[in-house]
């Protein structure tokens, strides 16, 4: 198994230009999200999915859409990038069966907004 | 609202020490808690899982524990290595499996 892949591994965007994070995991989890880590900040939980079809807000939803079409995809979109998005952006996938509700995490992508 | 707290945030010990990095949080109403790992420039690779009824959990050199009625874990490094210098993250996995972070510490284990 792959795990929780993320690509691009690095981004460089213009203030107001769009782009799509992707995140895919190969384990069959129906549990999806995305976070962003800043330094002093911490790791901040932006969208989760439970299932296909199925999406939430996290903590810091402003500036971001998701999309959950498959199990297997859980794309993060940014409409009109903005420098306060310079983060970097981790995927996750979890498992809801089983019980363990143990978290993988993806290699993250690194973006700078300028 | 779920807080995580790790202090200090920073910690520099020599080759050899046994130590205890601390965690606490508000809220005992989860269903686990889970220790990372992060090197600078790297992603998070999961160390420890301790589900809510346990109280803790072994992984080679590494003992974590949860007293979940204090709001309290721990995470014990035996025999520090140069090589377990890295930032250590503590979070807890509440209601729809949205995990609350720590800050992290950062742990330095000089030669």
């Amino acid at each position: 198994n792959a795990g929780v892949t993320q690509t691009p591994k690095f981004q460089v965007l213009k203030t107001g230009q769009s782009m799509t994070l992707q995140c895919a995991q190969d384990m069959n989890h129906e549990y999806m999200s995305w976070y962003r880590q800043d330094p002093g900040m911490g790791l901040r939980l932006i969208h989760y999915s439970v299932g296909a079809g199925i999406t939430d807000q996290g903590e810091v939803p402003n500036g971001y859409n998701v999309s959950r079409s498959t199990t297997e995809d859980f794309p993060l979109r940014l409409l009109s990038a903005a420098p306060s998005q310079t983060s970097v952006y981790f995927c996750a996938s979890t498992p809801m069966s089983g019980g363990s509700y143990e978290q993988y995490f993806g290699p993250g992508t690194r973006l700078t907004v300028t | 609202k779920q807080e995580v707290t790790q202090i200090p945030a920073a910690l520099s010990v020599p080759e050899g020490e046994n130590l205890v990095l601390n965690c606490s949080f508000t809220d005992s109403a989860i269903y686990n808690l889970q220790w990372f790992r992060q090197d600078p420039g790297k992603g998070l690779t999961s160390l420890l899982l301790i589900q809510s009824s346990q109280r803790e959990q072994t992984s080679g050199r590494l003992n974590a524990s949860l007293d979940k009625s204090s709001g309290r874990s721990t995470l014990y490094i035996a025999a520090s290595q140069p090589g377990d210098s890295a930032t250590y993250l503590c979070a807890v996995n509440g209601a729809n499996s949205k995990l609350t972070f720590g800050k992290g510490i950062t742990l330095s284990v000089r030669p």
